[in-house]
């Protein structure tokens, strides 16, 4: 299977703070790249696919970047919804692993 | 309006079998392009992919609990139904179910979600 690597595992950012988070994958992946926002009591959210797509929804301040095996999620200027987890996932074979997460808190 | 929603037991008590009912919406399972998964997240943990189903019927499983998923579809219910044999307190999570379009996005992603069972495994 493909594995995907996240890091930072948390950071502590304030509201309005610039947040970036990194992913890796064990091999080459193209731009099947997808992120997710996961908050406690909420249905897991889609955000950014193939790399750098902003799905229909998702405000503008999250961006995506990068292709082959390093990715880059970007949240500028973060608001207070914003806060939760973060995932990465690969959907460049049918066996779609994700990230280990990035737990964005309150500084 | 996409909707998909889970249902399952609470608690199952170690090495029972755990079934789950994905039960959806808004699109068909019969279309071409569509898929439906299961994904979970353990407290404290990541969210992990466990399987998929697609609409001309191919399964894939996750490597690490292939030997124990089952996952199957009823197209005149909306329904796929996911089983996990020889369940372990390990198995306690949130189980969700989410929706692939390919044709939407090109690539499997999970565009709609459940909002997630929780299930625990104890005696």
């Amino acid at each position: 299977d493909i594995q995907m690597t996240q890091f930072p595992s948390s950071v502590s950012v304030s509201v309005g703070d610039r947040v970036t988070i990194t992913c890796r994958s064990s091999q080459g992946i193209n731009t099947y790249l997808n992120w997710y926002q996961v908050s406690p009591g909420k249905a897991p959210r889609l955000l950014i696919f193939g790399a750098f797509s902003l799905q229909s929804g998702v405000p503008s301040r999250f961006s995506g970047s990068g292709s082959g095996t390093e990715f880059t999620l970007t949240i500028n200027g973060l608001q207070p919804e914003d806060f939760g987890s973060y995932y990465c996932q690969q959907s460049y074979d049918n066996f779609l692993t994700f990230g280990q997460g990035t737990r964005v808190e309150v500084k | 309006q996409v909707t998909l929603r889970e249902s399952g037991p609470a608690l199952v008590k170690p090495t029972q079998t755990l079934t789950l009912t994905c039960t959806f919406s808004g699109f068909s399972l019969t279309t071409g392009g569509m898929s439906v998964s299961w994904i979970r997240q353990s407290p404290g943990k990541a969210v992990e992919w466990l399987a998929r189903i697609d609409w001309d019927d191919d399964k894939y499983y996750s490597s690490s609990l292939k030997s124990r998923l089952t996952i199957s579809k009823d197209v005149s219910n909306n329904q796929v139904v996911l089983t996990l044999t020889n369940s372990d307190p390990e198995d306690t999570a949130t189980y969700f179910c989410a929706r692939i379009n390919v044709l939407l996005t090109g690539t499997p992603v999970f565009d709609y979600w459940g909002q997630g069972t929780l299930v625990t495994v104890s005696s």
